[in-house]
């Protein structure tokens, strides 16, 4: 069955760490380039950050980076979101998104359910 | 980095009714340009691709156009599955949506 499985959030502290897994069924994983994707509660979508196929590139948003490291082990076809030093603001759903090929490149033709990340004192 | 700008933010429409929903870039996107449909308390699901090709699955009654800085989605007939919120969204050496457009029921 094609799908993407998020797991990991919850509620943290702010300035604490979490680690988000996304679990890949269905389809090549390797073969994919993969992203992370969050909303905000009654906000709309951001990107957060992307891995190559092969995990020889990451590319982070502006207000991520230096604070959350995108990884993947193809091995397990998981992809992970380690986001360090949290913020009130990184409370948001967060989805894992496959990134397409070929015509379908830089879009993203299939997401996970998304897991919520709460950060709050 | 690029912004996306939708227009409008929500829009009242009723079923059978034509719409269309515009994105504009702060700068060429080279038509790397999608179209999701988002409903409550769900994922995003892609319905076009690189500006105007429809996802597989995706009802007929949707497309996409436009080139450069702005583009449009189109629903030819509206459907009540159809409400629901819409975001395009951009390559240009990173990725960025628009803040979505909320159709909603007239």
């Amino acid at each position: 069955q094609l799908q993407l499985v998020e797991s990991g959030g919850g509620v943290v502290q702010p300035g604490r760490s979490l680690r988000l897994s996304c679990a890949a069924s269905g389809f090549t994983f390797r073969a994919y380039p993969q992203h992370w994707v969050r909303q905000a509660p009654g906000r709309g979508l951001e990107w957060v950050a992307s891995l190559s196929f092969d995990a020889s590139n990451t590319y982070y948003a502006d207000s991520v980076k230096g604070r959350f490291t995108i990884s993947r082990d193809n091995s397990w076809n998981t992809l992970y979101l380690h986001m360090n030093s949290l913020r009130l603001e990184d409370t948001a759903v967060y989805y894992c998104a496959r990134e397409g090929l070929a015509a379908h490149l830089h879009s993203f033709d299939m997401w996970g359910q998304g897991t919520m990340v709460t950060v709050s004192s | 980095d690029i912004q996306m700008t939708q227009s409008p933010s929500t829009l009242s429409a009723s079923v059978g009714d034509r719409v269309t929903i515009t994105c504009r870039a702060s700068q060429s996107v080279n038509n790397w340009l999608a179209w999701y449909q988002q409903k409550r308390g769900k994922a995003p699901k892609l319905l076009i691709y690189k500006v105007s090709n429809l996802e597989s699955g995706v009802p007929s009654r949707f497309s996409g156009s436009g080139s450069g800085t702005e583009f449009t989605l189109t629903i030819s007939s509206l459907q009540p599955d159809d409400f629901a919120t819409y975001y395009c969204q951009q390559y240009n050496g990173d990725w960025t949506f628009g803040q979505g457009t909320k159709v909603e029921i007239k």
